[in-house]
């Protein structure tokens, strides 16, 4: 897998349902974050969980890190047809210089 | 609340010529970035700059980009000789600092070369 690979490609889901989008990278972290972006505009900046968390909320948000699997999770709950968007994770790498790299995105729909 | 800024919004050049993105990252950050994004793919790291130099760069950062922060707000990314290829979102980028801090992009430069 390369690094920062989000699963699942593709996710259609009823409004009010939770949505579950994984994400799994393949070296060492300082950091991983996950963006939201609208068809064509900027990314926008969800949440950030250090290498040495487990688990962060931000209002519907809930993200987990198990750097033991290298693996990371999103939770959107109760979602909403304004959350229909491509999500993103981004690892910070513990390389010399500041790199983050970005994953190829999960695309949510949530049906009204 | 402080944002980054990107200009232009969309500029439409022909093969072979020079262009300027241009940025203003928030005014306490210390780390800048650019990114693109191909039409339909995924975010690709481009460079980092830290310290008027740059600190990282991918293989897609060949010899027909630079950067510059040529005073102290502004952050650009020189393409030479654009090739039809470039045509992507161009996303800056930056942060307050390295480890741990999060990185807050602009809406990005639509780049189309024809």
């Amino acid at each position: 897998s390369q690094q920062g690979e989000e699963d699942p490609q593709a996710l259609s889901i009823q409004e009010g349902e939770n949505a579950t989008m994984n994400c799994s990278y393949k070296t060492s972290i300082n950091n991983l974050q996950w963006y939201r972006q609208n068809s064509g505009r900027g990314l926008v900046h969800l949440i950030l969980i250090r290498s040495n968390e487990r688990e962060k909320h931000s209002g519907r948000l809930r993200v987990t890190l198990d750097t033991s699997k290298k693996s990371s999770s999103l939770l959107i709950t109760a979602s909403r047809a304004a959350d229909t968007a491509s999500y993103f994770c981004a690892t910070g790498l513990n390389t010399g210089g500041f790199k983050t790299i970005f994953g190829a995105g999960t695309r949510l729909f949530v049906k009204a | 609340e402080p944002e980054v800024t990107q200009t232009p919004s969309h500029q439409v050049t022909q093969m072979g010529q020079e262009v300027i993105l241009r940025c203003v990252p928030i005014s306490n950050h210390l780390y800048f970035y650019w990114y693109r994004q191909i039409l339909g793919q995924k975010v690709e790291f481009l460079v980092s700059f830290y310290n008027n130099e740059i600190s990282e760069k991918s293989e897609i950062f060949d010899d027909q980009f630079s950067v510059e922060r040529p005073d102290g707000s502004n952050f650009t990314l020189k393409i030479r000789s654009t090739k039809l290829e470039d045509s992507a979102m161009y996303f800056c980028a930056s942060s307050e600092n390295r480890a741990g801090n999060t990185i807050y992009f602009g809406e990005g430069s639509w780049l189309t070369v024809v």
